[in-house]
């Protein structure tokens, strides 16, 4: 079946430019989470939503980041005005119900940001 | 098709237990693989590997990898209720792609 999806894979933009990542998760999962890794360290969560609602932004690093959901499916995630060290692998997953459940991964967007 | 695979789904054990848990990958340009403990909204990093045969140990836990049999066992030894949660396994290819696995459950009953 279907997994997460994530487009595009690789994104080189240059700085200050502004870029939007698209997530499609698992059909039927309610639960969507971005994360952020960069080189060699751990996942760093930025948001999560339930539904099309976002209970936790608290990972979101800067105004400049921002993210929605529609239709409890697709998320977009949003940098604006884009700086060197936004450069990562953006990373989402969804869950069937919530923050408890496993949640399901997609390969990853690859941003560098010249 | 590139893939990771864990094993056992879930797990039920008491507490003092010795756990391993498994995970397997078929994913060409491997460059790491990562193991993670998922309780909340976070999966919480726990090893990076990158050197077959050589065992990396934080406390309780420890984790190897071997890149011949492409592989991966996470062990926790004296589990503690705290341990229960979700174990990640996730394998990074060159270009910075990511494929993770379903996870094992992990319950450690008091």
């Amino acid at each position: 079946g279907a997994g997460v999806s994530q487009s595009p894979s690789n994104k080189v933009t240059e700085k200050g430019k502004d870029v939007e990542l698209r997530c499609d998760p698992i059909s039927g999962h309610t639960a969507l989470y971005w994360y952020r890794q960069r080189l060699g360290q751990g996942l760093e969560f930025l948001i999560y939503f339930q539904g099309n609602s976002a209970p936790d932004k608290s990972g979101l690093p800067s105004d400049r980041f921002s993210a929605e959901r529609t239709g409890e499916s697709v998320s977009t995630l949003t940098i604006q005005r884009t700086q060197q060290e936004d450069s990562a692998v953006y990373l989402c997953a969804s869950s069937l119900e919530g923050i408890t459940d496993t949640q399901y991964f997609g390969p990853g967007t690859r941003l560098t940001v010249l | 098709e590139d893939k990771v695979v864990q094993s056992p789904l879930s797990l039920v054990v008491h507490e003092g237990d010795t756990v391993t848990l498994n995970c397997s990958y078929e994913v060409t340009n491997f460059r790491s693989l990562l193991w993670y403990k998922q309780e909340k909204k976070a999966p919480t990093f726990l090893f990076m590997l990158t050197s077959s045969g050589i065992e990396k140990k934080s406390g309780r836990l420890s984790s190897i990898l071997d890149k011949k049999e492409l592989f991966s066992i996470l062990n926790i030894t004296a589990t503690q209720t705290g341990d229960s949660a979700i174990y990640l396994c996730a394998v990074e290819a060159t270009g910075n792609q990511f494929y993770f696995g379903t996870g094992t459950s992990l319950t450690v009953i008091p």
